[in-house]
């Protein structure tokens, strides 16, 4: 069946600092993938996603590309901030039907001023 | 409405006792959708509504769950005879189509004593 891996957290960062969160797929289809954001006390946000293979998503500041040949679907931003502090999660969804998505168990960022 | 509401947004229950738990979708969306959301874990899938019809409900973890949507709008999630296994974070998620275009309630956290 299909699946997400994702780096586990919790993710420290200074503001101003870099950031990844690998995530990484296992699907039986060529599915879409997605990152979602979750804030405390919130439900989940769309992110970014992307359909097709070398694809970019963004939005934010963040990004995330589409890597067929590696199965994988990194979130990157170059420059974080407090408020990005938030918990990460990786998803996807095969493309037929509709649609659940299956995600990964979350990455918590915290970023400190 | 704006967003997907669900109600209540903490639930106690002793365990053995029965528990409904509301969604309100977004107005015109056909498709509902249930995830359980475990500590630490990222959403699983429960079941799927297009409007009134309930076309998967292979994520159900044991017959004490039960999901309706009789009129293709509100949709309610029971619990029969809860038990502590069932501690979590119920979402319900709408969509316009097919799952396109996902929109997440906060969530009903569940906690089993």
């Amino acid at each position: 069946g299909d699946s997400v891996t994702q780096m586990e957290g919790p993710v420290t960062l200074s503001e101003e600092a870099f950031l990844t969160i690998n995530c990484t797929y296992t699907a039986t289809g060529y599915p879409s993938l997605f990152w979602y954001v979750q804030y405390p006390g919130e439900g989940l946000q769309l992110l970014l996603k992307a359909t097709k293979a070398d694809d970019k998503g963004s939005n934010k500041g963040f990004e995330a590309t589409y890597r067929k040949e590696t199965t994988s679907f990194h979130l990157e931003k170059g420059s974080v901030q407090v408020s990005d502090s938030a918990v990460y999660f990786c998803a996807l969804s095969e493309n037929s039907g509709y649609s659940t998505l299956t995600f990964g168990k979350g990455t918590m960022l915290l970023v400190s001023p | 409405g704006a967003g997907v509401s669900q109600s209540p947004r903490y639930k106690v229950a002793k365990r053995g006792q029965d528990v409904a738990l509301r969604c309100d979708p977004i107005s015109g969306h056909v498709s509902l959708f249930w995830y359980q959301q475990a500590l630490g874990q990222g959403p699983e899938f429960l079941t799927y509504f297009q409007n009134e019809a309930q076309l998967d409900k292979s994520g159900l973890p044991s017959d004490r769950f039960f999901a309706e949507r009789p009129e293709g709008s509100v949709s309610t999630l029971k619990i029969q005879r809860t038990q502590q296994e069932d501690s979590a974070v119920y979402l319900c998620a709408s969509s316009p189509e097919g799952g396109r275009g996902y929109t997440f309630g906060s969530g009903t956290r569940l906690t089993v004593v």
